[in-house]
């Protein structure tokens, strides 16, 4: 069975920082692009960053301006988004997702960051 | 990486039959044919419903249809039922590793 469960959520003030992690299982991880994606409260759904199996490729989506960091760790299965500079507006549920052709095919259940002072 | 365009609702009766479009451009989902559609619930994380297009994932019933025409995809969901009352988010690959979503239409079955 296929299952991603982030961590690493919480409450955070303005301006500092997370580190939220993707321990994946039930797939060959080292086989699969990965992605972040997010929500914010009662809005729509955001990609936030991909990173190819190998790390060799990396994307951000433009909003994001240099803040955040994607990568991952293969032998532990695990992916991770460090999030700096926070601000009220990356308020949201984190996912972690597998990417399967062009489709991000499976979700985590998602970790809520607030950003709070 | 602007969001693609759905309407922000739509409704129908049990029995029915209701379409939600997905308006992007030619470098998503006009360029490619990989448009997925999800599925969510209240609390729920989102649901694969449709992918490639086309393409529905094990489990998912045969009522749930997924087409293309240029820079417009739809979902098509044929005898509604009262279960499917529900957030609805289309996504396209856009290249180089990149993503877009729509921002999302809210199912009513009246």
């Amino acid at each position: 069975e296929v299952q991603l469960v982030e961590s690493g959520g919480g409450l955070v003030k303005p301006g500092g920082s997370l580190r939220l992690s993707c321990a994946v299982s039930g797939f060959t991880f080292s086989s699969h692009n990965m992605n972040w994606l997010r929500q914010t409260p009662g809005k729509g759904l955001e990609w936030v960053s991909s990173i190819s199996s190998s790390s060799s490729y990396i994307s951000y989506a433009d909003s994001l301006k240099g803040r955040f960091t994607i990568s991952r760790d293969n032998a532990k299965n695990s992916l991770y988004l460090q999030m700096n500079s926070l601000r009220a507006e990356d308020t949201a549920i984190y996912y972690c997702a597998r990417q399967a052709g062009g489709t991000p095919d499976y979700w985590g259940q998602g970790t809520l960051v607030t950003v709070s002072s | 990486q602007s969001a693609l365009t759905q309407p922000r609702s739509v409704s129908g009766s049990p029995g029915q039959s209701v379409t939600i479009s997905c308006t992007g451009t030619s470098s998503d989902v006009g360029g490619y044919n990989y448009v997925s559609w999800f599925q969510q619930h209240p609390g729920k994380a989102p649901k694969l419903m449709i992918y490639d297009v086309t393409k529905r994932p094990s489990g998912v019933p045969d009522r749930f249809s997924g087409s293309k025409s240029g820079n417009t995809a739809s979902l098509t969901i044929a005898g509604l039922q009262s279960e499917d009352e529900a957030d609805y988010y289309c996504c396209s690959y856009a290249g180089s590793y990149t993503l877009v979503f729509g921002g999302g239409t809210k199912l009513t079955a009246l």
